[in-house]
């Protein structure tokens, strides 16, 4: 059961344009959003949140947007870099703590290229 | 200096054999992660402890049994190995149980096993 959704397994764009990641999740508990980036060998690395009382979050290059009434989530980077090639994960957490603990659900990842 | 580290990153074996993984992090937080990342990419939460306390299990197999002698280690026992146990496994931890917004979850590199 895929609570978080990435359905594109990949998205290539040229350097300097814009690029979007989406996010879809169908738990209406999640309330808090992350965006992740992995290179090979690599573990993730935090990018970007967003907590569901807000619809925007932007940091530099990076902007989430979050629509609750979509279930749905964005990534955009703009310009795109060709070191921002990675996967990118989406991850939900529910605000709920289990055994106080935040439980983090993962999307399967989008593999993005920034061509030069 | 490395915030979560693994040993070790690679690690091929036969069936049936008993293994562990190691988890440090120095960044003095109070709660740690295993994740499994299978070959359909998705990342799932194994195992949480907060202080060294057991606070998320997910349904997996008691073939494997993590342990955490003080705040800074979390490793992980695999017993009997199978096939199926093939993945990439990264340790994480965060400052707090609980995420909340500009929180997240830090990564080591992983750990890939391979299971003949």
């Amino acid at each position: 059961d895929q609570q978080v959704k990435q359905n594109s397994p990949s998205l290539s764009v040229q350097e300097g344009r814009i690029s979007i990641l989406n996010c879809d999740y169908t738990n209406s508990m999640f309330d808090y959003f992350l965006w992740y980036k992995k290179y090979p060998a690599e573990g993730p690395t935090f990018l970007i949140s967003i907590s569901s009382i807000k619809d925007k979050n932007e940091d530099g290059r990076f902007t989430v947007f979050l629509n609750k009434s979509a279930k749905h989530l964005s990534l955009h980077i703009v310009p795109s870099q060709p070191g921002d090639s990675a996967v990118y994960f989406c991850a939900a957490s529910g605000g709920v703590l289990i055994g106080g603990s935040e439980k983090l659900v993962f999307g399967k990842g989008m593999k993005l290229t920034v061509n030069p | 200096d490395t915030a979560v580290s693994q040993t070790p990153k690679y690690l091929v074996t036969q069936m049936g054999n008993d293994k562990s993984i190691k988890c440090e992090q120095n960044l003095g937080h109070d709660t740690m992660y295993w994740y499994k990342q299978d070959s359909k990419k998705f990342l799932k939460i194994m195992f949480s402890y907060n202080n060294k306390e057991l606070i998320i299990n997910e349904t997996v197999p008691n073939r494997f049994s993590p342990k955490s002698p003080d705040k800074a280690h979390l490793n992980l026992h695999i017993n009997s190995l199978e096939l199926g146990d093939s993945a990439v496994y990264f340790c994480a931890s965060s400052r707090l149980p609980g995420l909340s917004m500009g929180e997240t979850q830090y990564f080591g590199p992983g750990t890939r096993l391979l299971v003949l």
